[in-house]
């Protein structure tokens, strides 16, 4: 089992452009759920995917978007990335919630972004 | 909104000693998990331990054991016979349950050192 994978590892942008950063979940999970954690802080929730939807969103602007493909991998967008965008970007995958079982979150090694 | 709080920045322990984390936190709900995850220098976030609110018995993982305080809102890890790998970065965490469950609220974390 692979557990949770993301591409890339490090990335170095310009103030201004675009990213995308892939997640593909643990085998057997549906949902996946991308974080912000910037240096020294806690993760911050960005939003949650299953089903192909966004079903819960964090406190972050419209910039950040994201996507979940029929094989439950999803990307993360950023448009008009800040300097304040720097972080690491963590993925996590699960099952989506029910009131029959409620499964953790296995996270993903995360992607460190600098923004120049 | 939920808020988790970690009052301890650095904590450092004696390896094969006990140290203690506190977190405490704010809901609302009646129905919600508490978490406590490790980060190590890999950045892979580790579920450490989970508590289910509706559970009065403190969880426990080995080496692991929470002390849950309901009324008091408090949330507090307990390593037992601390060893050179526990050190880490580590985070309490908060999800509602229900259909919100996996919506992840964290703590500011505790950096944790080990002597030997």
């Amino acid at each position: 089992d692979a557990g949770v994978t993301q591409s890339p590892t490090h990335l170095i942008k310009t103030r201004g452009q675009q990213v995308t950063l892939r997640c593909s979940p643990k085998s057997g999970h549906d949902t996946v759920s991308w974080y912000q954690q910037a240096l020294g802080q806690g993760p911050q929730f960005i939003f949650q995917y299953y089903e192909e939807e966004e079903r819960q969103r964090g406190n972050f602007p419209d910039r950040f978007s994201g996507h979940q493909f029929p094989n439950y991998s999803s990307e993360l967008n950023v448009n008009a990335l800040l300097l304040g965008d720097s972080a690491l970007y963590l993925c996590a995958s699960s099952l989506r919630p029910s009131g029959v079982q409620l499964v953790e979150a296995f996270f993903g090694q995360g992607t460190r972004l600098t923004v120049v | 909104a939920q808020t988790v709080t970690q009052s301890q920045p650095e904590m450092s322990v004696q390896e094969a000693e006990t140290v203690t984390l506190s977190c405490t936190y704010d809901t609302s709900e009646s129905d919600y998990y508490l978490f406590w995850y490790k980060q190590p220098p890999s950045r892979q976030m580790i579920l450490v331990i989970r508590q289910e609110a509706y559970k009065q018995q403190n969880a426990t993982e080995n080496r692991f054991s929470v002390n849950f305080q309901k009324a008091a809102k408090s949330f507090s890890l307990k390593i037992s016979d601390s060893q050179l790998g526990d050190a880490a970065m580590y985070f309490c965490a908060y999800s509602a349950g229900g259909t919100s469950y996996g919506k992840l609220t964290f703590g500011q974390g505790t950096i944790l050192t080990v002597h030997p």
